[in-house]
């Protein structure tokens, strides 16, 4: 069974401060998403990474995925209000495997941003 | 932009009673999923469905529940005698374009089912 841990699970900060959330795992990913969910919606795609490596910039947030393909971080840069929410990590099939689908799923970080 | 739609947004029903979600991938997708969340807790896979069949199912997704895509546009989830702890947010998802067959999941906004 593969496991994704997310860390931290709650993260309160003020307005420009930085932070970074975390997603782990013992098990390799042949890609993995990050989302944004608000409350009674569906998950809103931030980022796929796929590449060992790989670092994407969506303006102030910045996607890391593992050299390993087991780990992933998000950073935002100068956090403001807007990016108050939940965020979730996702890992998708197994590397070398032929599984598209079934996301693996992080428990999600409630960021908290006070103006 | 394109994008998955679900229906209905709530459904109220009763233990036992039949119910099926609807949702409506993004045209050109090839593969379709099911995920649940339960109140307070991750969301989880329930089945992915390609080339008219299941390619993969979880241990969640028992007898009860079925897949199917009744026509070109449509894809359903049908739970057969709800049981309370079937109360969720229920997710449909597709990805995966003719020519990019590992694409990133788009997900709808969900269907909240409360068993009573």
């Amino acid at each position: 069974t593969q496991l994704l841990e997310q860390s931290p699970q709650f993260l309160s900060i003020q307005e420009g401060e930085n932070l970074t959330v975390y997603c782990n795992s013992s098990s390799v990913f042949s890609s993995l998403q990050w989302y944004r969910q608000e409350p009674g919606e569906g998950p809103v795609l931030l980022v796929t990474v796929v590449t060992g490596g790989e670092v994407k910039k969506l303006k102030r947030l910045t996607f890391q995925f593992g050299d390993a393909r087991k780990d992933s971080s998000l950073h935002i840069t100068a956090a403001q209000p807007g990016d108050t929410g939940l965020y979730l990590c996702a890992g998708a099939g197994r590397a070398g495997g032929t599984s598209y689908g079934k996301l693996t799923f992080g428990q999600g970080t409630i960021l908290t941003v006070h103006p | 932009e394109p994008e998955v739609t679900q229906t209905p947004s709530h459904q109220v029903t009763q233990m036992g009673q039949e119910v099926i979600l609807r949702c409506v991938p993004i045209s050109n997708h090839l593969y379709f999923y099911w995920y649940r969340q339960i109140l307070g807790q991750k969301v989880e896979f329930l089945v992915s469905f390609y080339n008219n069949e299941i390619s993969e199912k979880s241990e969640i997704f028992d007898d009860q529940f079925s897949v199917e895509r009744p026509d070109g546009s449509n894809f359903t989830l049908k739970i057969r005698s709800t049981k309370l702890e079937d109360s969720a947010m229920y997710f449909c998802a597709s990805s995966g374009l003719p020519t990019r067959p590992q694409e990133t999941q788009y997900f709808g906004p969900g269907t909240r089912l409360l068993v009573l």
